[in-house]
């Protein structure tokens, strides 16, 4: 089975900080994605990447960075954290790139709270 | 552009009884069009896909969807509602940049 794990469930910080969050996944997946998801709005994708060192801009990618410097590992980076980050973080992996029958397999998410 | 719309933020059924969750798409091509499944505090599951085989394509448990063109809708259902059914459910599509396009989610609550 693929895992895809995410390093914290919860997380509070503060305004203003610096707060990384960690995906790994274990099948040696090309693609990585990030997503927020928020009520009412579904899932909204922030950045993803095809390949180490590669990343593409999402439809939100507008106060997050990322960085990939391994295959099986993916960083979220909000450099100065804002209320309006509050939200549910979801990374995912998927083999298959560009491809119409690829599935995305997705960790259980953290629940970021800025206060 | 492609976009994914349920139709119902929130149903409720009894144990026992039918599911229905709505889903309609627009896209000028032959979509994928997906299931993902969100139990409380989990991440989403897969519960099917469709991509221009069959057009009734059969999930995991019991789950099943069938992709109409005419009335450009995907709607799932299952015959028979278990109290472990209750979920958030997404519709999802996939763009011509093979990104997932995510629809709001319905809310399943399944009364005892």
């Amino acid at each position: 089975d693929v895992k895809v794990t995410q390093s914290s469930r919860y997380l509070v910080k503060r305004t203003g900080e610096k707060v990384f969050l960690e995906c790994v996944q274990d099948m040696d997946h090309e693609n990585m994605f990030w997503y927020r998801q928020d009520p009412g709005l579904g899932l909204r994708l922030i950045y993803f990447s095809y390949d180490v060192k590669m990343k593409e801009k999402g439809d939100i990618p507008e106060g997050y960075s990322v960085s990939r410097e391994k295959k099986e590992r993916f960083s979220l980076i909000l450099e100065s954290a804002s209320t309006n980050q509050t939200s549910m973080y979801l990374c995912a992996s998927s083999l298959l790139s560009r491809s119409s029958t690829d599935t995305q397999y997705f960790g259980p998410g953290t629940r970021l709270t800025v206060l | 552009a492609q976009s994914v719309t349920q139709l119902d933020s929130h149903v409720s059924v009894s144990e026992g009884t039918p599911v229905l969750l709505r889903c309609n798409y627009s896209s000028s091509y032959s979509p994928s069009l997906f299931w993902y499944v969100q139990h409380p505090n989990k991440g989403l599951q897969l519960l099917l896909k469709y991509t221009s085989a069959a057009t009734l394509v059969k999930g995991i448990n019991g789950f099943e969807a069938e992709f109409k063109k005419s009335e450009t809708s995907f709607h799932l259902t299952k015959p028979s509602a278990h109290m472990s059914d209750a979920a958030e459910y997404f519709c999802v599509g996939m763009d011509s940049s093979y990104k997932l396009i995510f629809g709001s989610g319905t809310r399943l609550l399944v009364r005892p």
